[in-house]
């Protein structure tokens, strides 16, 4: 069982192009997270899923797209890149959202916009 | 607003020393807290949650209603503790789940 796996692991990304960050679980969980994590920001949510064809925004949503076409995948695409969205950004599961449900992260992605 | 404050952004200590990293909230229901820890070069993960009153790896963390605090407790500390943990908040409710709220993390480094 692979669990959360994100992809790629590192990129290095010239400032206006567009790029795709690739979220997949098998845990058949309902609802999936992206974050960033900046040195001294701690983790910061972008958007949110709670269930497959549902999306939400979170506390950084500016210059960030999701969809969530079914359970297993949760892209995350950056339109244009901008040096400020040079970040490590983590995927994560819950089983349903629920209050007392943990989170399950995915290995990160660390992101360079030039 | 849901908010998760760790005051401390760096805890530098030696090996066998007590360890207190701190965590407060600002909640308007009841809570629910956990304590998440990325060990260099590895994913965070889920060390404790409040609800499960457990110890996990000699980490115990009480909730306190009155001070709003949720601090994360080891009597004794090793090399091996030393990574970034994170205190996180369960709210608020949306579209039938719960967005999660994180602290901004306190690095513990424990010096042999």
């Amino acid at each position: 069982i692979a669990g959360i796996t994100q992809a790629p692991t590192s990129q290095i990304l010239a400032a206006g192009r567009r790029m795709t960050l690739r979220c997949t679980q098998d845990m058949r969980h309902n609802a999936m997270y992206w974050y960033r994590q900046d040195l001294g920001l701690g983790l910061r949510l972008i958007h949110y899923s709670n269930t497959a064809g549902t999306t939400g925004k979170g506390e950084v949503p500016d210059g960030y797209s999701v969809s969530r076409a079914n359970t297993d995948d949760f892209p995350l695409t950056l339109a244009s890149a901008v040096p400020s969205q040079t970040s490590v950004y983590f995927c994560a599961s819950s089983d349903a959202g629920g209050r007392s449900d943990t989170q399950y992260f995915g290995p990160g992605t660390r992101l360079t916009v030039l | 607003a849901q908010r998760v404050t760790q005051p401390e952004k760096l805890l530098s200590v030696f090996k066998g020393a007590p360890v207190e990293l701190k965590c407060n909230y600002s909640y308007s229901g009841s809570p629910e807290l956990f304590w998440y820890v990325q060990y260099s070069r590895q994913r965070l993960q889920l060390l404790l949650r409040h609800i499960s009153r457990e110890s996990i790896k000699g980490f115990t963390a009480d909730l306190n209603k009155g001070e709003t605090s949720f601090h994360l407790k080891k009597p004794f500390a090793q090399e091996e503790d030393s990574a970034m943990y994170y205190c996180a908040l369960s709210g608020p409710e949306s579209g039938g789940s719960y967005i999660p709220t994180f602290g901004r993390g306190t690095s513990l480094i424990v010096h042999p």
